[in-house]
């Protein structure tokens, strides 16, 4: 099964707004609302920022939001901080009961 | 504090056995669904594997399926990744990863990672 696809790169100016998207099909992100995003700084484990399509865990920022419409799922980030730039993953879970991983989208705060 | 100690990586050669273990404290690790998902040097994340609290479900991903076997010990928190017949493209860092929900499927969400051990599969 092929990877959820992700823009390699995004970028923005603090305080600004960006989204990710993160495209898959029927069989994954379509078909259930088990979609989560993680983020990851360089040389750093991977950290949950949103799970269900969009829910924040405790201890999260609520910058940060969740969405999906169809097949494509989204995280958008608001209020852009230099601390945000990081690489973007975000990960669905599968008809084949498995768990799929999107490319990843490294994000530069300009 | 909820911690995850990877250990068992190493250079090996290919084809050759090598058997990841994550110990776990902090949380009760019986009632947690366990992942184990590795990503490549400079690569994004591939899920690999998963097993339920009490191992009476475990899950592959298709890439290992045959070849990687995950196992549990509740008494010991400690989760384990037997990987055989390694190919190059196995190298890579592997994490050891709570699933988010107490009693959940490990598909509910990744919560806390541990650092990652990392295997080289090369002559």
């Amino acid at each position: 099964q092929s990877a959820l696809t992700q823009p390699a790169s995004v970028s923005g100016s603090p305080g600004q707004s960006i989204t990710i998207s993160c495209t898959g099909t029927s069989s994954d992100v379509g078909g259930y609302n088990y979609v989560f995003w993680y983020q990851q700084h360089p040389g750093k484990a991977p950290e949950l920022m949103i799970y269900d399509v969009k829910n924040r865990p405790s201890g999260v920022s609520n910058r940060f939001s969740g969405s999906k419409s169809g097949n494509t799922a989204s995280l958008t980030i608001s209020g852009l901080q230099a601390e945000d730039e990081a690489d973007y993953f975000c990960s669905s879970y599968t008809v084949s009961n498995t768990v799929i991983f999107g490319g990843g989208t490294k994000l530069t705060v300009l | 504090e909820v911690q995850l100690v990877e250990s068992g990586g190493g250079l090996v050669q290919p084809g050759g056995p090598l058997r990841l273990s994550c110990v776990g404290s902090g949380f009760t690790f019986s009632s947690y669904a366990m992942n184990w998902v590795r990503q490549a040097p400079g690569k994004g994340l591939e899920w690999v594997a998963a097993i339920s609290s009490l191992s009476d479900g475990t899950y592959y991903a298709g890439s290992v399926k045959g070849r990687f076997t995950i196992s549990r010990d509740n008494s010991k928190s400690t989760l384990y990744l037997q990987t055989n017949s390694l190919r190059d493209e196995d190298t890579a860092k592997y994490y050891c990863v709570i699933a988010r929900v107490p009693g959940g499927y490990f598909y509910y969400g990744m919560a806390v990672w541990g650092q990652g051990t990392t295997v080289t599969v090369a002559s």
